[in-house]
């Protein structure tokens, strides 16, 4: 069964930084491009980043640019999200997610997210 | 950035009946890369369509996708009591950008 698993979330100053961790299991994880898409609280969704499945290719969103960096490892199956000079408009879940096609394509699996709300 | 608007906001249907759901892109988005996801409560999305018409695995056929360029539609051919939740289109033609939403309620 495929999971995929976030941690990390909190509450965090604004400048401050976090760092999120997605656990991925049940499938071969090196063979899959991942994405991180969040969502602020009562509102749409939003894509942060993608990385290709040997890192080779790294994506953001103009809003996270320069302030987020995207890593994985693939030993550990791991997912990463190191967030820097958080704003309060950073608040929202973070899903971890498999994608199924294209490096910043459509995503199969979801994890059940992690909430960083950042605030003074 | 390609922007997409869903429309309408809000549908308000019973069972049974038939759903159209609408997403216009700003600019043409290539090869019909675009996707439709199912949002519950609590929940993370679920993917329902990709590639504009294909539909994921484990997905009722009831549910289609449909359309190029910048309109795409999602159709569910009978609501089930299960489908009343928020749909989101995305594109992933020119980098990834995700609708607004339709809220599809009980009327």
């Amino acid at each position: 069964e495929v999971q995929l698993v976030e941690s990390g979330g909190g509450l965090v100053k604004p400048g401050g930084s976090l760092r999120l961790s997605c656990a991925a299991s049940g499938f071969t994880f090196s063979s899959y491009n991942m994405n991180w898409v969040r969502q602020a609280p009562g509102k749409g969704l939003e894509w942060v980043s993608s990385v290709s499945s040997g890192s080779g290719y790294i994506y953001y969103a103009d809003s996270v640019k320069g302030r987020f960096t995207i890593s994985r490892d693939n030993a550990k199956n791991s997912l990463y999200l190191q967030m820097n000079s958080l704003r309060a408009e950073d608040t929202a879940v973070y899903y971890c997610a498999r994608v199924i096609v294209a490096t910043r394509g459509p995503s199969d699996y979801w994890g059940q997210g992690t909430l960083v709300t950042v605030s003074s | 950035e390609i922007v997409l608007t869903q429309y309408p906001g809000t549908l308000s249907l019973s069972p049974g009946e038939r759903a159209a759901l609408s997403c216009r892109a700003s600019q043409s988005v290539s090869s019909s890369y675009v996707a439709w996801y199912q949002q519950k409560p609590g929940q993370a999305p679920r993917l329902l369509i990709y590639g504009a018409s294909s539909r994921a695995t484990g997905i009722p056929d009831r549910f289609s996708g449909s359309g190029s360029g910048t309109d795409f539609t999602l159709t569910i051919s009978r609501l089930e009591p299960e489908d009343f939740a928020l749909y989101y289109c995305q594109q992933y033609g020119s980098s990834l950008t995700f609708g607004g939403g339709t809220k599809v309620e009980i009327k």
